[in-house]
């Protein structure tokens, strides 16, 4: 079946703007996770949904960021006026249960961010 | 919390040599255990997992091996290729909270 899925592969916006950033998890997969890695670093967690439940919020930098997931399937993540130090690959992943310990998550591609 | 660190930036290795990426985790209480591949502008890739209640476990050339008492774990990759060129990551969790990520080990196979 298909994997996770994230789109665009590519966005280069100028400082100040907004930028959405959208993941198509694996079908039937509750748990999806929003990363960011900077240029040669490790991954940084942004934010966790799980279900129904209210989403884990603990990463997001600042309140630039947010995300929303509808339907429990789609997510999108959202940064608002852009700051160059927000460039970086945004990484989503999604997991089968989530929350129950030991749960394989599979990543997408990743969206590269590059703010001017 | 949680943090995961890996011993090396970077291993470098010949090819068909076998490689040993290292990781050290904080948590006493860490239970699940996952070691991932990236490659060059790809997200990370599942390799292998092992939970607390194993201390070894094999996959097609590779093996990860779990020492619970000093809090160390390892991927051992066997006859090393080219295409295993990445930047490998271990993660950790403990009961139900989230993954924490390492920084990675970049491993470079030369021909």
């Amino acid at each position: 079946g298909a994997g996770v899925s994230q789109s665009p592969s590519n966005k280069v916006t100028e400082k100040g703007k907004d930028v959405e950033l959208r993941c198509d998890p694996i079908s039937g997969h509750t748990a999806l996770y929003w990363y960011r890695q900077s240029l040669g670093q490790g991954l940084e967690f942004l934010i966790y949904f799980q279900g129904n439940s209210a989403p884990d919020k603990s990463g997001l930098p600042s309140d630039r960021f947010s995300a929303e997931r509808t339907g429990g399937s789609v997510s999108t993540l959202t940064i608002q006026r852009t700051q160059q130090e927000d460039s970086a690959v945004y990484l989503c992943a999604s997991s089968l249960a989530g929350g129950t310990g030991g749960d394989t998550q599979y990543f997408g591609p990743g969206t590269r961010l590059t703010v001017l | 919390g949680e943090s995961v660190g890996l011993h090396l930036p970077t291993l470098s290795v010949q090819e068909g040599d076998n490689s040993i990426i290292n990781c050290a985790y904080s948590n006493s209480a860490s239970d699940y255990f996952i070691w991932y591949k990236q490659e060059s502008g790809k997200g990370p890739q599942f390799i292998i997992d092992i939970r607390s209640n194993m201390d070894k476990r094999q996959g097609q050339r590779v093996t990860v091996l779990l020492n619970k008492t000093v809090k160390h774990l390892s991927l051992q990759i066997a006859a090393t290729q080219p295409g295993d060129s990445a930047v490998y990551f271990c993660a950790a969790s403990s009961g139900f909270q989230k993954l924490v990520f390492g920084t990675g080990t970049r491993l470079l196979v030369s021909p």
